[in-house]
């Protein structure tokens, strides 16, 4: 079965502090894995797309790698800010691009990150 | 460019009426998606569609949830009737064709069934 579990479930931290969250996978074929980043009261933002062929991808303090072998993602987070308080989002993509499909899309639950003064 | 755009932001409705949810795709993405979220469930895809033409509705929970696309510039999510267990946050999200590509997401609706 296709699935995807994130932890921890939820995390308090103090800002300035370097924070990483995990992100384990079942899932095939492989595609694609997203982070997401949602604001409470807001819709998904993403911020890294990486495919089966990148091991990490940076955008600004947020860096995701990804282990293909292991089925494993992580968005580490460095020199938290207050900003930073947010759900994140771990999303598998389970199908090639063909036809133009989006395919399969399986979602974590999210990691609930609270960063505070 | 004003990103997704969804309305209402929020909807409460009584139980058994129908409820329409609407969205506005980014200019120039020939890719809709509608998801629900909840606290328990997280995010699911209902639908999505390409070039207007549905793809996928296997997520559509059951048939009192349909979704139309009649232009590229336009889609509504329809609830009929509408039970309380529907109570969710329902997203759209626009993207290119390609399943690598960035999806944006509105603002979501928020919808109460009572």
């Amino acid at each position: 079965k296709n699935q995807v579990e994130q932890s921890p479930q939820s995390l308090i931290i103090l800002e300035g502090k370097n924070c990483t969250l995990q992100c384990n996978y079942t899932v095939s074929p492989f595609s694609n894995l997203r982070w997401y980043k949602q604001d409470t009261g807001r819709g998904p933002v993403s911020l890294t797309i990486m495919t089966f062929s990148e091991n990490t991808k940076s955008n600004g303090r947020y860096t995701a790698t990804l282990d293909a072998d292991t089925k494993q993602s992580s968005l580490h987070i460095t020199a938290s800010q207050l900003s930073d308080s947010a759900s994140y989002i771990c999303v598998v993509s389970a199908s090639r691009n063909y036809g133009g499909s989006q395919g399969n899309l399986i979602f974590g639950k999210g990691t609930k990150l609270s960063v505070k003064p | 460019d004003a990103g997704v755009i969804q309305s209402p932001r929020h909807e409460v409705t009584e139980m058994g009426q129908e409820v329409t949810l609407r969205c506005k795709p980014i200019s120039g993405h020939n890719s809709l998606f509608w998801y629900r979220q909840t606290m328990m469930r997280g995010l699911e895809l209902l639908i999505y569609f390409n070039n207007n033409v549905p793809i996928d509705d296997s997520g559509m929970p059951e048939d009192r949830f349909s979704a139309k696309m009649p232009n590229a510039s336009f889609s509504t999510l329809k609830i009929q009737p509408s039970e309380p267990r529907d109570s969710a946050v329902y997203f759209c999200a626009s993207s290119l064709v390609a399943s690598y590509n960035e999806q944006f997401f509105g603002p979501g609706t928020r919808l109460t069934v009572l």
